[in-house]
């Protein structure tokens, strides 16, 4: 069965660098989104992307953060300048033609710590 | 998208039907109600959707009242790896992709 994976599973950085999370979304997907959940916190929506741009994003996305599609396969997360505050586990998901029904799986997820 | 209220935690025996209850009692027309579950900290696993029918597939049931105000999501005999945060989530496309607004859920704890 098709399925949505990303790696690293762990990151561990210092405060300030740059970290590049990356997802490689089901393979006849077209919509893809990066969700993040601070430990203990509610699973939090960051971006949607579509067609080569983003369609939506949440006041949490900020300057610091971007999405690239880079090739055909893979959809990266890149934060620019890390902070503490940014420690969380970041899940990508995959939906497929867009409207009704279409129903969006999850990766494993990779787990950032800023230290 | 409609709010949705789920009980904080509930408890099931080994073996029996887990009932899962979804208030969302502002859900419009085009609203479907999805379900997902978080095992520990892994990635929200798709279980089931619908919008006005009564669906199943091989993980659960969804029954939906007909005033769509409310749901219950059926895990007919549950086992320990059931136990998890399910989550019911109201969402409208609306001509986009939609994203999907996780409310703290219900954790459910499945014993031996």
């Amino acid at each position: 069965e098709p399925e949505v994976t990303q790696t690293p599973s762990h990151q561990v950085t210092q405060m300030g660098q740059e970290v590049i999370l990356r997802c490689v979304p089901i393979s006849n997907h077209l919509y893809f989104y990066w969700y993040r959940q601070i430990l203990g916190q509610k699973v939090e929506f960051l971006v949607s992307f579509y067609n080569n741009e983003i369609s939506e994003k949440s006041e949490i996305f900020d300057d610091q953060f971007s999405v690239e599609r880079p090739d055909g396969s893979n959809f990266t997360l890149k934060i620019r300048s890390t902070k503490l505050e940014d420690s969380a586990m970041y899940f990508c998901a995959s939906s497929g033609g867009g409207g009704a029904q279409e129903t969006q799986y999850f990766g494993p997820g990779t787990r950032l710590l800023v230290l | 998208d409609a709010k949705t209220t789920q009980p904080t935690s509930m408890d099931c025996a080994e073996g029996r039907a887990a009932n899962l209850p979804c208030n969302h009692s502002t859900i419009s027309g085009n609203e479907y109600v999805y379900w997902y579950r978080q095992i520990h900290s892994q990635g929200p696993q798709y279980i089931i959707h619908g919008l006005k029918n009564n669906e199943t597939n091989e993980m659960a049931s969804l029954i939906i009242t007909e005033d769509r105000k409310s749901s219950t999501l059926i895990l007919p005999h549950a086992t320990l790896r059931d136990t998890a945060v399910y989550y019911c989530i109201a969402l409208n496309y609306g001509g986009s992709q939609g994203n999907l607004i996780f409310g703290k859920g219900t954790k459910l704890s499945v014993k031996p």
